[in-house]
């Protein structure tokens, strides 16, 4: 296992179209995170997965994104009807957690998603 | 959610030592600070992670008080391919739920 794997690493949509985004964490971890990116402002949380349950999602993840992992491994991520300010690097990430203590998150490259 | 505050930018030069200094007042008893490296277009990756007093890695060092309302990661002689952002969170066994923040645009100058 080489890590965290996404797809695509870019993507560009027209507005309005639905999105989906696939990450691949490292197997054993149980723990899955998505984080969105925009240019010069560090990572912001979405959404975490503690196996196939989701158990918190952030404010910025509105109605029209939804994350699942249906069997604990891979997770997706569904922007609907994308809109311009969807653009943005979508990240996620894995870990470990063990006894409530959580090893280090491995990141994955990441999808760019442009909205024309 | 404890809040962290650094350094927008630092700059140096190949061979020092640099230390970003990250601010975290709220820090909770079970929270752990660790701190992230990110290259353009990749992902942040993991550093250094601590709880209180010294932790020292191959890459890196991090230096934490006893009051743990703060924290310095060390670079020991920085290269130019250190040039990156470098990143402090605090977390505690929820995971990664705090916001990154805007992070410390190190510039490593020949």
């Amino acid at each position: 296992d080489t890590g965290v794997s996404q797809d695509p690493r870019h993507k560009i949509t027209k507005r309005g179209q639905n999105v989906t985004f696939r990450c691949d964490p490292i197997s054993e971890h149980n723990r899955l995170y998505w984080y969105r990116q925009t240019l010069g402002q560090g990572p912001e949380f979405l959404t975490y997965f503690q196996n196939e349950a989701q158990l918190e999602k952030s404010r910025l993840l509105s109605d029209r994104f939804s994350a699942e992992r249906p069997k604990g491994s891979f997770s997706t991520l569904e922007i609907q009807r994308t809109e311009q300010g969807d653009s943005a690097m979508y990240l996620c990430a894995s870990s470990l957690s063990t006894g409530g203590r959580n090893t280090e998150a491995f990141f994955g490259q990441g999808t760019r998603l442009t909205v024309v | 959610l404890a809040k962290t505050t650094q350094p927008i930018s630092m700059d140096s030069y190949e061979g020092q030592e640099v230390n970003i200094t990250c601010s975290h007042n709220n820090i909770a008893t079970n929270d752990y600070i660790t701190w992230y490296q990110q290259f353009p277009s990749q992902g942040p990756r993991f550093i250094i992670q601590g709880y209180k007093t010294k932790v020292t890695n191959e890459v890196a060092s991090l230096f934490i008080p006893a009051d743990r309302k703060s924290s310095t990661l060390s670079l020991p002689r920085v290269s130019l391919s250190d040039t990156a952002v470098y990143y402090c969170l605090v977390e505690g066994t929820g995971g990664f739920k705090t916001i990154f923040g805007a992070g410390t645009r190190l510039f490593v100058k020949a």
